[in-house]
């Protein structure tokens, strides 16, 4: 079956504390992000990736790094985590500069809570 | 740079009842657009897409038309059930690889 897994699902931290959020994809996309979805703001990029060691940042990098060391695995680095990157995080990947459009097929979602 | 509007919810509808989510868009160049379903707990799911003007876009009973004309993308179904309550993200892709989302429109569809 063709999905993009994070984990965890669920994570509750403190200030300060390093933490990763994995992401991986089995469709041999190229094209991978990470998005933050926060009420009433949609849903914002952070990071993207159009191959293996090639990353730019999104709309909201601040705070963040990333990876791309392998085609399939796009984790999300939290070097110092503040209670301001308490969010809903979403990883994708995109057959995009295939000759796709860019839709975008999501994982299921991380909820980070930093206290 | 790209932005997209969308009509703010939530939308409260009866079982059956006709559904329109609007939606318009500001971009240079000639943008692809698209809509995203996220039912409760779940990840983004793609709805439909148009890649160029008058295309529409369809799947399960929704329907959007790409009208450059008028920059705009609303999404449609004639007929909701209760299994449609979800969010709804229009986005459109364009100019750059990184993709311009709304802030989504809540559907709620009582029995």
């Amino acid at each position: 079956e063709a999905q993009v897994t994070q984990n965890p699902r669920y994570l509750i931290t403190v200030t300060g504390k390093k933490l990763t959020v994995t992401c991986s994809q089995n469709m041999n996309h190229e094209y991978m992000s990470w998005y933050r979805q926060d009420p009433g703001l949609g849903l914002r990029q952070i990071y993207y990736s159009m191959n293996v060691e090639v990353t730019d940042k999104g709309d909201v990098p601040e705070g963040y790094k990333v990876s791309r060391k392998e085609k399939r695995n796009f984790p999300l680095i939290l070097e110092s985590p503040s209670p301001n990157q308490t969010s809903l995080y979403f990883c994708a990947s995109s057959p995009w500069g295939s000759g796709s459009a860019g839709e975008l097929f999501f994982g299921e979602g991380s909820r980070l809570t930093v206290l | 740079g790209n932005s997209v509007t969308q009509m703010e919810g939530p939308v409260t509808l009866s079982e059956e009842a006709f559904l329109t989510i609007n939606c318009t868009y500001t971009a240079t160049g000639y943008p692809s657009l698209f809509w995203y379903v996220q039912y409760p707990g779940e990840g983004l799911q793609l709805l439909l897409k148009a890649t160029k003007a008058d295309d529409k876009g369809s799947n399960k009973g929704f329907e959007a038309t790409y009208r450059k004309e008028t920059t705009s993308f609303h999404l449609e179904k004639g007929s909701v059930q209760v299994s449609d309550s979800a969010v709804y993200f229009c986005a459109l892709t364009g100019g750059s690889y990184i993709p311009t989302f709304g802030r989504g429109t809540s559907l709620i569809v009582h029995p």
